[in-house]
C-alpha cells in the first residue's frame, strides 16, 4: 500500500470555527509533513513529524496546530483562521526525515476555504 | 536557502514531441534533485530522482539529466501524450540547521495538444 489518504476532500469554516484535517498512511513511513499549496505556488512545507516528534515548525502561526497520535496518522487542528489561509494542505511521508535523498508520498490534499 | 527557477510557467507542445522542463539553482550543488508531477486539485506524485555524480536517470519515456557546472537539471518527456500534460516540479534538499528538507520550484505546466 503506497497511499496516503487525507480527510476531508473538500471544508468550508468561518474564521471562529474549530477544524481538523487528517492524514494517515501505513508505509512504515517515519517522517511525516504538512504542506500549504496556494493557486500556480508551490507547495510550502509547514511542519515535520520523524518519529511521532515535531522536528521542524516552519514558523507557522499558532492557530496551526499539529498533532501526530501515532507512527500513520497525523492531524493538523484549526482554529480561528483567515481567509488568507484557504489553500490546498497537503500531507507527506517518507521513508526518513533529514536525508536529501528521501522521496515523498503525498496524498491528495484537503481544499480549505475560510470564510 | 535555495533559490529554484524554473524555466517558464507553461510550455505548449504537440502530441508526439518531446517535452523538455528546465530546472535551475543558485546555491550549493545538491546531493539529490527530484521531479514530481502534479494534476489539478492533487498532490505532487513522485517521477524520479537523480544523484550529483549521475548525468541521466531514465524511466521509460522521462530522462532526467544533472549538470552540477551549470546547476541545471533537465527533465524531457519522449514521445508527448495528452495524457501527459500537468504540472511538473523540481525539488531538491535545502539544509535546515542539520536536516534536509525539500523545497520545491514553482514548476512548470505543461500542455501537450492532440
Amino acid at each position: 500500500d503506497t497511499e496516503v489518504t487525507q480527510t476531508p476532500k473538500h471544508l468550508v469554516m468561518g474564521m471562529t470555527n474549530k477544524k481538523s484535517l487528517k492524514c494517515e498512511q501505513h508505509m512504515g513511513h517515519r517522517a511525516m509533513y504538512w504542506y500549504k499549496q496556494k493557486a500556480k505556488k508551490p507547495p510550502e512545507l509547514m511542519f515535520v513529524y520523524s518519529y511521532e516528534k515535531l522536528s521542524i515548525n516552519e514558523s507557522v502561526p499558532s492557530r496551526f496546530s499539529p498533532e501526530c497520535p501515532n507512527s500513520s496518522l497525523l492531524n493538523l487542528h484549526l482554529h480561528a483562521l483567515q481567509p488568507e489561509d484557504s489553500a490546498l494542505y497537503l500531507c507527506a511521508s517518507s521513508q526518513d526525515f533529514g536525508l536529501a535523498r528521501e522521496t515523498q508520498y503525498f496524498g491528495p490534499g484537503t481544499r480549505l476555504l475560510v470564510l | 536557502s535555495q533559490k529554484i527557477e524554473q524555466n517558464s510557467e507553461a510550455l505548449n507542445i504537440q502530441e508526439g514531441k518531446t517535452a523538455t522542463l528546465t530546472c535551475n539553482y543558485t546555491n550549493y550543488s545538491p546531493a539529490y534533485l527530484q521531479w514530481y508531477r502534479q494534476d489539478p486539485g492533487r498532490g505532487p506524485v513522485f517521477l524520479l530522482l537523480i544523484r550529483e555524480n549521475e548525468k541521466e536517470k531514465r524511466k521509460e519515456r522521462l530522462k532526467v539529466t544533472f549538470d552540477t557546472t551549470l546547476k541545471q537539471s533537465l527533465f524531457h518527456i519522449t514521445a508527448s501524450q495528452p495524457a501527459d500534460s500537468a504540472t511538473y516540479l523540481c525539488a531538491l534538499e535545502d539544509s535546515g540547521g542539520s536536516n534536509y528538507k525539500l523545497t520545491f520550484g514553482k514548476g512548470t505546466l505543461l500542455t501537450v495538444n492532440p
